[in-house]
């Protein structure tokens, strides 16, 4: 059972340098989610997706982009790192909007 | 924009303690979810309390929803080391839901 899974587990980025961080899902889920985590902050929504060909911004969508060509994968794209975007980052799917969420175990960022 | 505030932030207790933590909203909301991020993981749902009212037991943990669907509760009793984590609630919109800050809980032996 695989769920969601994030890779990389970590990465260190120097200021200006792009990554993308890959999030695949295997329980056919519709909607699908990326969050970031900092300390004392809870999780803030960056964007999310409730189909394939299909996304919008969240909370805090400024420095990042999506795309979403299939159900199953949901990648994340930094263009210009900033120490700013340090933190943990969670993808996340689920069955529809009010559904349960199935997180991955995080994508931990740090940008130098 | 609604609201989740929970409390209280961080809480250090012995093993054997029981303890309550909070989450209260601005406004009613329909139904609320509690989740469980344990250290170096993503957090994993414990449960989900739609009606005014209603309590759910998941073995030594207690989930209250509040009358006025305003407010929800989470009882532990005779914690263990490992409930250690964080204790997240969260409240469903149209697509997406809305998180609080979370209640660290860190019982020790």
């Amino acid at each position: 059972n695989a769920g969601v899974t994030q890779t990389p587990k970590f990465r260190i980025l120097k200021i200006g340098q792009s990554m993308t961080l890959q999030c695949t899902q295997d329980m056919n889920h519709n909607y699908m989610y990326w969050y970031r985590q900092d300390p004392g902050m809870g999780l803030k929504l960056i964007y999310y997706s409730v189909g394939a060909g299909i996304t919008d911004k969240g909370e805090v969508p400024n420095g990042y982009n999506v795309s979403r060509s299939t159900t199953e994968d949901f990648p994340l794209r930094l263009e210009l790192a900033a120490p700013s975007q340090t933190s943990v980052y969670f993808c996340a799917s689920s069955l529809s909007g009010n559904s349960p969420l199935h997180f991955g175990n995080g994508t931990r960022l740090t940008v130098t | 924009t609604q609201l989740l505030e929970q409390s209280p932030q961080f809480l250090s207790i012995q093993e054997g303690e029981n303890l309550t933590v909070y989450c209260n909203s601005s406004s009613v909301f329909s139904s609320l979810q509690w989740y469980r991020q344990e250290p170096g993981e993503g957090p994993v749902l414990l449960v989900t309390v739609v009606t005014g009212g209603e309590v759910k037991k998941l073995k030594r943990l207690t989930f209250q929803f509040g009358d006025a669907r305003k407010d929800s509760s989470l009882h532990i009793t005779a914690a263990q080391p490992g409930d250690t984590g964080l204790y997240l609630c969260a409240i469903g919109g149209y697509s997406t839901l809305t998180f609080g800050k979370g209640t660290m809980l860190l019982v020790s032996p």
